[in-house]
């Protein structure tokens, strides 16, 4: 079975700094997506940036970039020019080539960012 | 227009209570899904369906029983509520193309259910 580990339960960032989340997880498969999510305290889980596991380059969205290592099953998010409105619980999730789709989510990581 | 719309948003009810919480789609998304976020806010799939049909059944309860009369609408019927039922439940959707590829999920904005 898949897991996902998100091993820091918080994070803090000033105002326009950059933070990296940490994620790794632990899978047999060599065709997967990788997922980081975002949860404000709306409760809506927005996603945030998705790649695959085939492409090397890592993928971007604006601010956000992800540091892909298949081989050392790390897929780490580097949020830079931090905003308020980034503040949020990250979730890192996996999602397999089989499985009907499943999404295996990490535990999270509160993001706080402070002025 | 919501893309993913779950109701209600906010459930308080008694121990042993029968509760049903509704999802629709307008994503015209094939795969719908039901994910259990608990108070420690870690998400975990319960059901999933496509076109119909149940492709997912994690470790869940018999009192919890999903029906989807169509691929645009999958609901959540528990029986005989327990206080560990408490949490939110959010529903997903998302597109299958060329086999499994992975189609990001689309949520809805979750139900809160409180069980006293």
């Amino acid at each position: 079975a898949q897991t996902v580990t998100q091993s820091q339960p918080e994070m803090s960032v000033q105002e326009a700094e950059t933070v990296t989340l940490s994620c790794t997880y632990d899978t047999s498969e060599s065709d997967y997506y990788l997922f980081w999510y975002k949860q404000p305290p709306s409760r809506q889980m927005i996603l945030v940036i998705r790649q695959e596991a085939y492409k090397q380059q890592n993928a971007t969205e604006n601010r956000f970039s992800v540091n892909f290592q298949k081989a050392a099953k790390s897929f780490s998010l580097k949020i830079s020019d931090s905003q308020l409105g980034d503040a949020a619980m990250y979730f890192c999730a996996y999602g397999g080539t089989g499985g009907g789709n499943k999404l295996t989510f990490g535990t999270g990581t509160q993001l706080k960012v402070e002025l | 227009d919501t893309a993913v719309s779950q109701t209600p948003k906010y459930l308080v009810t008694q121990m042993g209570n029968d509760k049903s919480i509704k999802c629709e789609q307008n994503l015209g998304h094939d795969t719908m899904y039901w994910y259990k976020q608990d108070s420690k806010k870690f998400l975990k799939i319960m059901f999933s369906y496509n076109n119909k049909e149940l492709i997912i059944n994690e470790t869940v309860p018999n009192r919890f029983s999903p029906k989807s009369p169509d691929k645009a609408h999958l609901n959540l019927h528990i029986n005989s509520l327990e206080l560990g039922d408490s949490a939110v439940y959010f529903c997903a959707s998302s597109r299958r193309q060329g086999g499994e590829r992975r189609e990001k999920l689309f949520f809805g904005s979750g139900t809160q259910l409180s069980v006293l």
